[in-house]
């Protein structure tokens, strides 16, 4: 009963560096996200993807790139990071019209 | 551009007070408008709402929404410190993915 796995919890980065964070999950869901979470600014929509080998951008794409291979994982790319991406990334995921979204736990990463 | 608003963005109370938050929203492809709770984690769902002028109730919480004006609200009668939080409220755009827009988010602060 995993749900919806976030790797890495948390993540250092030098400006410039790059990484993937990882989102599995276990409940054969068709749609997944890619969210950011800055202060007062609620959750804002990165990519996502509506099946496997298909994305699209969100509202805040720029910086980011996106690939869901497998039904049930879908990574985010920074492949240059910079501070301005300091942030709460949080993944979720749902069935196709499916109501509610499952939440990963989180990732925290810092741009220094 | 779909926007959802929320206020107050923050707000600070006393145990037993009653609380009302607002959420307006203009959403092409309007389906529902959900409430989550987010406590320095992952948001965790507290209702969903697509039919107008029905309230919405899990014990001292409820809900409504007005689809004719484009907004709904979230009550939370005798606050104890346990609902301090930050509340989102997100529209679902079903014609794009089923991605959930979300709001700014109101702090709740409840003091004994």
């Amino acid at each position: 009963n995993a749900g919806v796995t976030q790797t890495p919890k948390f993540r250092v980065l030098k400006t410039g560096q790059s990484m993937t964070l990882l989102c599995a999950q276990d409940m054969n869901h068709e749609y997944m996200y890619w969210y950011r979470q800055d202060p007062g600014m609620g959750l804002r929509l990165i990519h996502y993807s509506v099946g496997e080998g298909t994305t699209a951008k969100g509202e805040v794409p720029d910086g980011y790139n996106v690939s869901r291979l497998k039904k049930q994982n879908f990574l985010l790319g920074l492949e240059s990071a910079a501070p301005s991406q300091t942030s709460v990334y949080f993944c979720a995921s749902q069935h196709a019209g499916g109501f509610g979204y499952t939440f990963g736990s989180g990732t925290r990463l810092t741009v220094v | 551009e779909d926007k959802v608003v929320q206020s107050p963005l923050s707000l600070v109370v006393h145990e037993g007070d009653t609380v009302t938050l607002n959420c307006s929203y203009e959403v092409t492809n309007f389906r529902s408008l959900l409430w989550y709770k987010q406590e320095k984690k992952a948001p965790t769902f507290l209702f969903m709402l697509t039919s107008s002028g029905i309230e919405k109730k899990s014990g001292r919480l409820s809900s409504i929404l007005d689809k004719k004006e484009l907004f709904s609200i979230l009550n939370i009668t005798a606050t104890q410190t346990g609902d301090s939080a930050v509340y989102l409220c997100a529209a679902l755009n079903y014609n794009q993915g089923g991605k959930l827009i979300f709001g700014q988010g109101t702090e709740l602060s409840v003091k004994p």
